[in-house]
């Protein structure tokens, strides 16, 4: 399966700055998925990154908070900006696996982000 | 409103026993259903999966059912490892979804030694 790379593995920020998180998978991938997981809530998708298209956005969730980058078939950054301690939580990357919907998805380790 | 339901948030089991991990879903849409195991400062593993067509898949000590009419699926883990302690995430899409993921909130499994 594939092996993705997410980084920083954690980060602890001042409230009205911007931290970019990293992913970069050992595959070429079509499309990569960005999810966020707030303390004690499951994981909300927040967008859907394709290479050489915008990112689609799921409902709460806008670029101008989330700009999204996938300059590549391997790589995506997710930018959370103007941050605030709702901000706080796991933000992890994702990919499908294989081209049949048995394989699931591969995740990367996440960033936990806190902001203070 | 959380269209994928899982109302305990916490199990413990002997080790040796069965877990038994339930997962309640309100769209009927889905057909597509998936486990997910997470350690700590780790990112979801993918576990098993169930297609709407069937009502059981079995991959070694994991089995998942998948009960339709009721919208409910479960995981069943036997025999349950000390392992196995972990959180557990159920999952669902559908066909035309593009590929997106709802989630549950997980459920915490304590297999104690």
């Amino acid at each position: 399966s594939a092996v993705i790379s997410q980084k920083p593995s954690r980060d602890i920020c001042q409230r009205g700055t911007s931290l970019t998180i990293q992913c970069q998978v050992d595959s070429q991938v079509t499309m990569m998925f960005w999810y966020r997981q707030q303390p004690g809530q499951s994981l909300t998708l927040i967008a859907t990154a394709n290479q050489g298209s915008e990112a689609t956005y799921e409902s709460g969730f806008v670029i101008d908070k989330f700009p999204i980058s996938r300059p590549n078939l391997t790589f995506s950054t997710l930018t959370v900006s103007n941050m605030s301690p709702e901000d706080s939580s796991i933000y992890l990357c994702s990919v499908e696996e294989g081209q049949q919907r048995g394989y699931g998805y591969t995740f990367g380790s996440g960033t936990r982000l806190t902001v203070v | 409103d959380q269209q994928v339901k899982q109302n305990s948030p916490s199990l413990s089991v002997q080790e040796g026993r069965i877990s038994i991990l339930n997962c309640d879903y309100t769209n009927s849409m889905f057909d597509y259903f998936l486990w997910y195991k997470k350690y700590p400062a780790e990112g979801p593993t993918f576990l098993i999966s169930i297609s709407s067509i069937k009502d059981k898949n079995e991959d070694g000590r994991f089995t998942v059912f998948l009960n339709k009419s009721a919208k409910h699926l479960s995981l069943h883990i036997v025999p349950s490892q000390p392992g196995d302690s972990a959180v557990y995430f159920c999952a669902a899409s559908f066909t035309g979804a593009n590929s997106k993921l709802t989630f549950g909130k997980g459920i915490t499994l304590s297999v104690r030694p």
